[in-house]
């Protein structure tokens, strides 16, 4: 079974650049069987999915947050990265990573979530 | 964007009650619906994919049903472990989730 585990900084400055690494063991990056996926959640509200990657090369993002996303596969270290740039106190959030089986973008695996704080 | 509508957002039971939860989406998602269950500080686990199918592991009295824009999850009897919040997803067109509900005593 995949397990996944977010790491990264959990404070930031407005407009600086969010990025968290999701080890993954028990399966590989490699693997064409699944969609590495970023997901947030706002503090006390719902859930709000930010980006898929398949190691194929299929990319595809929230279009509210394309402009500022990039979803990242390192084969080498087995992990997958996003970065999201020039942040506010809106993006913060819990940061979960995510896996998908390839026929369908429903999530069967997730990190335990990190929380990012941004302030001033 | 496709729109996902859950009601209630807060739904109010006790053990061994029947309880259902609605889900709306904007448009025709087909059969492209999950159904996931959270607890406070955890992560959302899988309980229903393509509307029905129930995932592995998952008790029986989880079920769901629908297709095109309206569906629906049913604890058929509600036991303590499963006041929580529940929430949709379709994936139909991209990721969107619904709003959740918050099942309590």
């Amino acid at each position: 079974q995949v397990q996944l585990r977010e790491s990264g900084p959990g404070l930031l400055r407005p407009s600086q650049t969010l990025s968290l690494i999701c080890s993954v063991s028990g399966g590989s990056i490699r693997s064409g069987d699944y969609y590495w996926t970023w997901i947030r959640q706002h503090p006390g509200k719902g859930l709000e999915w930010i980006g898929s990657s398949h190691y194929g090369g299929r990319t595809y993002f929230n279009p509210s947050l394309k402009s500022r996303v990039i979803i990242s596969l390192d084969r080498s270290n087995n992990q997958f990265s996003l970065n999201l740039t020039s942040v506010t106190a809106a993006d913060t959030a819990t940061y979960y990573c995510a896996i998908s089986p390839i026929y369908g973008d429903y999530v069967i695996g997730w990190g335990q979530g990190t929380l990012v704080t941004v302030s001033s | 964007d496709i729109q996902m509508t859950q009601s209630p957002s807060t739904l109010s039971a006790s053990v061994g009650d029947r309880v259902t939860v609605t889900c709306r989406a904007s448009q025709t998602i087909r059969s492209y619906l999950a159904w996931y269950q959270q607890k406070p500080g955890k992560a959302p686990k899988l309980l229903i994919y393509e509307a029905s199918s129930v995932e592995s592991g998952v008790p029986s009295r989880f079920s769901g049903s629908g297709s095109g824009t309206e569906f629906t999850l049913t604890i058929s009897s509600l036991q303590p472990d499963d006041f929580a919040t529940y929430y949709c997803q379709q994936y139909d067109s991209d990721l969107t989730f619904g709003g959740g509900t918050k099942v309590e005593i």
